[in-house]
């Protein structure tokens, strides 16, 4: 069974800094790995997917990068702003044919103008 | 808007009574997915569809749970007499193929009195 861990909980950090969300998973058997992004009462914003293939991918600010082998994905936010102050989801994605998708619990972030 | 639509929005609702949401994929999207939300947790896998076939149900869907998407295209997910616990966020996600991104609505938040 897929866990998902993120680390830490919550993060508060002045605007302009760079910073780093941490992501763990136990199945190291995953189709792919995503990153999602969710603003309070609101559904969930795709921001990146890495298939079990790649080893990173870049969208503007963020970057996120997947280690299979120990079961780790970290998404890199640069130069920080206050509207990306919201709560950000990984999720492994798909073992056993069939895409149920294991969700972390989330990194609330702050980002204080 | 050719975005993932989830109806309602919000629900109120008596414990016992039924209750049923309703999930419009993204029109070209084959696969459809739900999820339940409470409070400061991620979202839990419910239920996954292939086109009009059920391909997976988690054990958290209940027998007072059944979900439906009789043509291929809209679902619909039906709590019969809801209880306290069912109180949640009700996510919807689309997909082409499966090992794409996820593609998620608003959301349905139930609450039950």
């Amino acid at each position: 069974k897929q866990e998902v861990t993120q680390i830490p909980a919550a993060l508060s950090v002045p605007e302009g800094e760079n910073l780093v969300l941490n992501c763990s998973f136990t199945d190291s058997a995953i189709y792919n790995l995503q990153w999602f992004r969710q603003d309070p009462g609101k559904g969930l914003t795709s921001l990146l997917l890495i298939q079990s293939s790649q080893r990173e991918q870049t969208s503007g600010r963020l970057n996120a990068s997947l280690d299979k082998s120990s079961g780790r994905s970290t998404l890199y936010i640069a130069a920080s702003q206050p509207g990306d102050s919201a709560t950000y989801l990984c999720a492994g994605g798909g073992s056993g044919g069939y895409q149920k998708v294991t969700f972390g619990i989330g990194t609330k972030l702050q980002v204080i103008p | 808007d050719t975005g993932v639509s989830q109806n309602p929005r919000h629900k109120i609702t008596k414990r016992g009574q039924n209750v049923t949401f309703r999930c419009d994929p993204i029109s070209e999207h084959n696969r459809l997915y739900w999820y339940r939300q409470t409070l400061g947790q991620g979202p839990e896998f419910l239920t996954y569809f292939q086109n009009e076939a059920q391909l997976e149900k988690s054990r958290l869907l209940s027998d007072r749970f059944s979900a439906e998407r009789p043509k291929g295209s809209f679902s619909t997910l039906e709590i019969q007499r809801t209880e306290q616990g069912d109180s949640a966020m009700y996510l919807c996600a689309s997909s082409l193929r499966g090992l794409e991104t996820q593609y998620f609505g608003p959301g349905t938040r139930l609450l039950v009195l």
